[in-house]
């Protein structure tokens, strides 16, 4: 079964810096699809970004960038120039693409992220 | 708003008592999955339906049951509910659910369950 591991609960950085979010998974698949979710203090699932696990380049979406090392099965999130409504719970996933559990995530624990002004 | 809706936002109730979660899930989207957040357990797959039919069983307990209307709507019963059932439970849905949605899907905003 896959697993995913966020090692880090809890992460702080100050307005305006980069931090990285750790996220390691297992699995004996070749072809998957990874994720980083938010979850501010709403409630609410955002996706904030996606990884195909066949594509070699690094997914990144404006702020947000993410180094995927498909060996070591590691999948951390960089966010630059933090804002403070980046603070939040961000959640790694992976999603399979085969068997029965194609197309259900699953998630790591969380990090929750507090941006300081 | 992300097109998905959940009712109703919180909800509390008794020990052993029984409750209904209600989703609707984006327009155009056939595919509805229910996922829980825990504090000791985090966020678990629980079921998904697609166009009426389940197509995928995660960790969802004997007490849990669900089924998805022909309006696409779908709905996750409780019953016998413990202390440990309180959660936060999310409704996803997607397009579709073969091939599987590796774009991601669009969760609603949850219903807070607290069972006193």
């Amino acid at each position: 079964a896959q697993t995913v591991t966020q090692s880090q609960p809890e992460m702080s950085v100050q307005e305006a810096e980069t931090v990285t979010l750790s996220c390691t998974y297992d699995t004996s698949e070749s072809n998957y699809y990874l994720f980083w979710y938010k979850q501010p203090p709403s409630r609410q699932m955002i996706l904030v970004i996606r990884q195909e696990a066949y594509k070699q380049q690094n997914a990144t979406e404006n702020r947000f960038s993410v180094n995927f090392q498909k060996a070591a099965k590691s999948f951390s999130l960089k966010i630059s120039d933090s804002q403070l409504g980046d603070t939040a719970m961000y959640f790694c996933a992976f999603m399979s693409q085969q068997g029965g559990s194609q197309g259900n995530l699953i998630f790591g624990k969380g990090t929750k992220l507090s941006v300081k002004p | 708003d992300s097109g998905v809706t959940q009712t109703p936002k919180h909800l509390i109730t008794a020990t052993g008592q029984r409750v209904t979660l209600r989703c609707s899930p984006r327009s155009g989207d056939l595919s509805v999955y229910w996922y829980q957040q825990s504090l000791d357990q985090g966020l678990q797959f629980l079921i998904q339906y697609y166009n009426g039919e389940e197509r995928a069983k995660g960790n969802i307990l004997e007490r849990f049951s669900a089924q998805q209307f022909p309006d696409l709507h779908s709905e996750l019963n409780l019953s016998s509910l413990e202390l440990g059932d309180s959660a936060l439970y999310f409704c996803a849905s997607s397009v579709r659910a073969r091939p599987p949605p590796n774009y991601g899907y669009t969760f609603g905003s949850g219903t807070r369950l607290t069972v006193v």
